[in-house]
């Protein structure tokens, strides 16, 4: 166990609300990744960090933000939720080099746009 | 265009077959990955193949990388309702960012 938690697991909110999701880690490693999950389309990156304050887009970043103010702490904002956000969220760490990146992945976040 | 295509999309069998799940790129890739992820839960990491032609075995689960690394395959021998859950495919392709490509999945349900 990498020692991921995400909150909240599950998030029902209204479109134009800001959301924000947390990850935490206790293991200190340097790169962590936010992905959606949607049928059909696999895991997709939205953001990845690998540092504090350092960020950067995934292939699917628009509309959301994240910040990283502590090597533990991974936060993804929707600014103004859609109902296109609807999906399932899973925060990521990368266990091992560059290379191989082999990911640890958190329990997941289940979001809901009405 | 998924970069990782895998095949079949869904598959649904009895207990004690055998099955072969298959992961296709045109690109090459310095490794790549096989996790699991059963309902309500994040992938969990199964095995990473980095060497061509490379087998690799986990009790009844073999894994295998194309001679050419543009490829692999998951054989399940015997098939228990245990190994039920959708099986993704990932690979960090060569002279890339090292980030991970992800196919789709592979939605397996074996029948008791």
């Amino acid at each position: 166990d990498a020692g991921i938690t995400q909150s909240p697991r599950h998030k029902v909110t209204e479109t134009g609300t800001p959301v924000t999701l947390r990850c935490h880690q206790t293991e200190n490693h340097r790169y962590m990744y936010w992905y959606r999950q949607d049928p059909g389309h696999g895991l997709r990156l939205i953001h990845y960090s690998y540092g504090v304050k350092d960020t950067d887009k995934g292939e699917v970043s628009d509309g959301y933000s994240v910040s990283r103010s502590k090597t533990e702490d991974f936060l993804l904002t929707l600014e103004s939720a859609t109902s296109s956000q609807t999906s399932v969220y899973f925060c990521a760490i990368r266990v091992t080099g560059a290379s191989y990146n082999e990911q640890f992945f958190g329990p997941g976040t289940r979001l809901t746009v009405l | 265009t998924q970069l990782l295509e895998q095949s079949p999309q869904f598959l649904s069998i009895q207990e004690g077959e055998n099955l072969t799940v298959y992961c296709n790129s045109s690109s090459v890739f310095s490794s790549l990955q096989w996790y699991r992820q059963e309902p309500g839960e994040g992938p969990v990491l199964l095995v990473t193949v980095v060497t061509g032609g490379e087998v690799k075995k986990l009790k009844r689960l073999t894994f295998q990388f194309g001679d050419a690394r543009k490829d692999s395959s998951l054989h399940i021998t015997a098939a228990q309702p245990g190994d039920t859950g959708l099986y993704l495919c990932a690979g960090v392709r060569v002279n890339s960012n090292y980030q991970l490509i992800w196919g789709a999945g592979t939605k397996l349900i074996i029948k008791p």
